[in-house]
């Protein structure tokens, strides 16, 4: 399968915890997007890179919100000390190609 | 954060019938796509707009780059039941040369059999 991969696809934390989401890319993408989305909304853009630099930030991604995509690859997503309010689907796109998506559940 | 308008918020339809939707920004762009998203999974591209004025198919469904840039639209012919779904429009680049897309708030489309 030569699509985009997500993993894990739910997760269920408590509050407080630390979650890593991670993105198998379209090898031969160079962009990679990370999006939340939430019930009844759009994807909202969080971070995008250029193979592996991080040219982007949005304003959304608070300071307990860190990504990473060593040498150009996968990439990871991690949330420190979850809040409730994090609990969303979050999406990898490859270009303009999405993953399934990790479902998110903080209690 | 930012969100296209998307018009209509949610629609029935008889099958058979013919669909239009629109996703309007404030904003120019240089990119306009077109995704369809099932509950509880990824939005999956349908169409791909990259000049002003394109006017571009995919099997029933016809989108459109409005001239102006900041507006596009999306029509699906013949609807059928495994149509239904969350529409979402999806802007990039412009005057900001940014590469990020920003996403519209998403049509829901209800066919009835």
């Amino acid at each position: 399968d030569t699509g985009v991969s997500q993993d894990p696809r739910h997760k269920i934390t408590k509050r407080g915890q630390n979650v890593t989401f991670r993105c198998d890319p379209i090898s031969e993408h160079n962009r990679l997007y990370w999006y939340r989305q939430t019930l009844g909304q759009g994807p909202e853009f969080l971070t995008y890179f250029q193979n592996e630099a991080q040219l982007e930030k949005s304003r959304l991604l608070s300071d307990r919100f860190s990504a990473e995509r060593p040498k150009g690859s996968f990439s990871t997503l991690e949330i420190q000390r979850t809040e409730q309010g994090d609990s969303a689907m979050y999406l990898c796109a490859s270009e303009q190609y999405f993953g399934p998506g990790t479902r998110l559940t903080v209690t | 954060g930012q969100q296209l308008n998307q018009s209509p918020q949610s629609m029935f339809i008889q099958e058979g019938e013919d669909v239009s939707m629109n996703c309007t920004s404030s904003s120019i762009f240089n990119t306009w796509l077109w995704y369809k998203q099932d509950p509880g999974e990824g939005p999956v591209l349908l169409i791909a707009l990259y000049k002003a004025g394109e006017l571009t198919s995919n099997g029933r469904l016809t989108a459109q780059f409005g001239i102006t840039r900041k507006d596009s639209f999306l029509n699906i012919s013949a609807s059928i039941p495994s149509d239904v779904g969350i529409y979402f429009c999806a802007g990039q680049g412009g005057t900001s040369g940014t590469y990020k897309y920003i996403f519209g708030t998403g049509t829901r489309l209800k066919v009835l059999a």
